[in-house]
């Protein structure tokens, strides 16, 4: 069984436009995360909900918005894609805040491509 | 602001040795300290997690030690395979999680 799972896993888009990606865990888990992984292999938190509670919002632009429904689902949305957006994203989950005492558990990511 | 270095940012090894992966960051106050490996194209899979109370966690042949006064931590692979050819990320925690850039492991048959 897929703990985190994300859709899609490639996404090719013109500048502009606005896409969402999606990531579902199926461990119960209460927190989870979005994080950027840029060219040079850095991973940088962008955002993680608690309980349906934003509650890190790193200075990311405000055309990235995570959209949690209940607590297995964050989604993200991006508006107006630019060039800079390109990389990869990668949701996770964990039992706890910040993953203070459990491991973090990643997705598989989804590379976007903006053209 | 935390930052988190790993040296070599590349290793090339043949197989059946012992090497040795560093990280080091920059505050000490961190709740625990996490190995990763990330294969390409792939997510990243939990290897080892140390609390900051703890020296070092053991899973198979790997072993993480952790010297949080000093900001360092390092990854153990004992008798190396092809297999272990990945990226290795460390990453540390306090209100969120900060990822070093990655060593690239070639472990040649």
């Amino acid at each position: 069984d897929t703990a985190v799972s994300q859709t899609p896993k490639y996404l090719v888009t013109q500048m502009g436009n606005d896409k969402s990606i999606k990531c579902e865990q199926n461990l119960g888990h209460d927190t989870m995360y979005w994080y950027k992984q840029d060219s040079k292999k850095f991973l940088k938190i962008m955002f993680s909900y608690n309980n349906k509670e934003l509650i890190i919002n790193e200075t990311v632009p405000n055309r990235f918005s995570p959209k949690s429904p209940d607590k297995a689902h964050l989604n993200l949305h991006i508006n107006s894609l630019e060039l800079g957006d390109s990389a990869v994203y990668f949701c996770a989950s964990s039992q706890d805040l910040a993953g203070r005492t459990d491991t973090q558990y990643f997705g598989p990511g989804t590379r976007l491509t903006v053209l | 602001k935390q930052e988190v270095t790993q040296i070599p940012a590349a290793l090339s090894v043949p197989e059946g040795e012992n090497l040795v992966l560093n990280c080091s960051f920059t505050d000490s106050a961190i709740y625990n300290l996490q190995w990763f490996r990330q294969d390409p194209g792939k997510g990243l899979t939990s290897l080892l997690l140390i609390q900051s109370s703890q020296r070092e966690q053991t899973s198979g042949r790997l072993n993480a030690s952790l010297d949080k006064s000093s900001g360092r931590s390092t990854l153990y692979i004992a008798a190396s395979q092809p297999g272990d050819s990945a990226t290795y990320l460390c990453a540390v925690s306090l209100n969120d999680m900060r990822f070093g850039a990655g060593t690239r492991l070639t472990v040649k048959p």
